[in-house]
């Protein structure tokens, strides 16, 4: 049974950045690939990019473009996802999901609250 | 890349069926057979509920069916039940690597 597991809350200063985690278990992320997915408070889904572990290569939604960086280590089995230049807009869950043929398993969700 | 566009709510009673469209563009619905539905209650992560259109996931209830016509997914629950009462979203590949959601609609169970 795949488990997607993310690190806990993070409460981060404006201009900052912020890195969350997400380890898999029950499979091997080689052979996954992990989106990265957002959710600010009330409001919808919004996909924020992806990788593929196994060629190392990530595409991202434009919107989050130079600003995002998601990265992977196959050896501990774990996805990342750094988000820099924090604004309070970004105050958000943060999920990863596996992508099959639709986002098939996803973690338990990271909140990132960005507070002066 | 913009949002799908969904109602921001749906309502129906108890035995129903009801329908929730996701409205896109010739570069992602239109483009694509690639259109996932999430069921999503408060405080929990999405659950997939369909993919590739109308697949439906093992251990996904028949009473839930996904279509596509043109620009347009839609998603019907049939024989609405309480627990059906849930947030909704659609998703769809949108070329070159990239996914783009829908705005989401609040089902409610009257």
């Amino acid at each position: 049974q795949v488990q997607l597991v993310q690190s806990g809350a993070e409460v981060k200063k404006p201009g900052s950045s912020v890195k969350v985690s997400c380890k898999a278990s029950g499979g091997t992320i080689s052979s996954y690939t992990i989106s990265w997915v957002r959710q600010a408070p009330g409001q919808g889904l919004e996909w924020m990019g992806r990788i593929i572990p196994v060629f190392g290569t990530a595409n991202y939604a434009q919107k989050f473009q130079g600003r995002v960086t998601i990265t992977a280590d196959e050896s501990t089995s774990t996805a990342y996802m750094e988000l820099s230049s924090l604004r309070s807009e970004d105050t958000a869950v943060y999920y990863c999901a596996r992508l099959t043929g639709g986002f098939d398993y996803w973690g338990q969700g990271t909140l990132v609250t960005v507070s002066s | 890349q913009s949002a799908l566009t969904q109602p921001a709510s749906v309502s129906g009673s108890p035995g129903q069926s009801i329908t929730i469209s996701c409205t896109g563009t010739s570069s992602d619905v239109g483009s694509y057979n690639l259109v996932s539905w999430y069921q999503q209650h408060p405080g929990k992560a999405p659950k997939l509920m369909i993919y590739e259109g109308s697949k439906r996931p093992s251990g996904v209830s028949n009473r839930f069916s996904g279509s596509k016509s043109g620009n347009t997914a839609s998603l019907t629950i049939s024989g609405l039940q309480a627990e059906d009462e849930a947030d909704y979203s659609c998703c769809s590949y949108a070329g070159s690597s990239t996914y783009v959601f829908g705005t989401g609609t609040k089902v409610t169970v009257l």
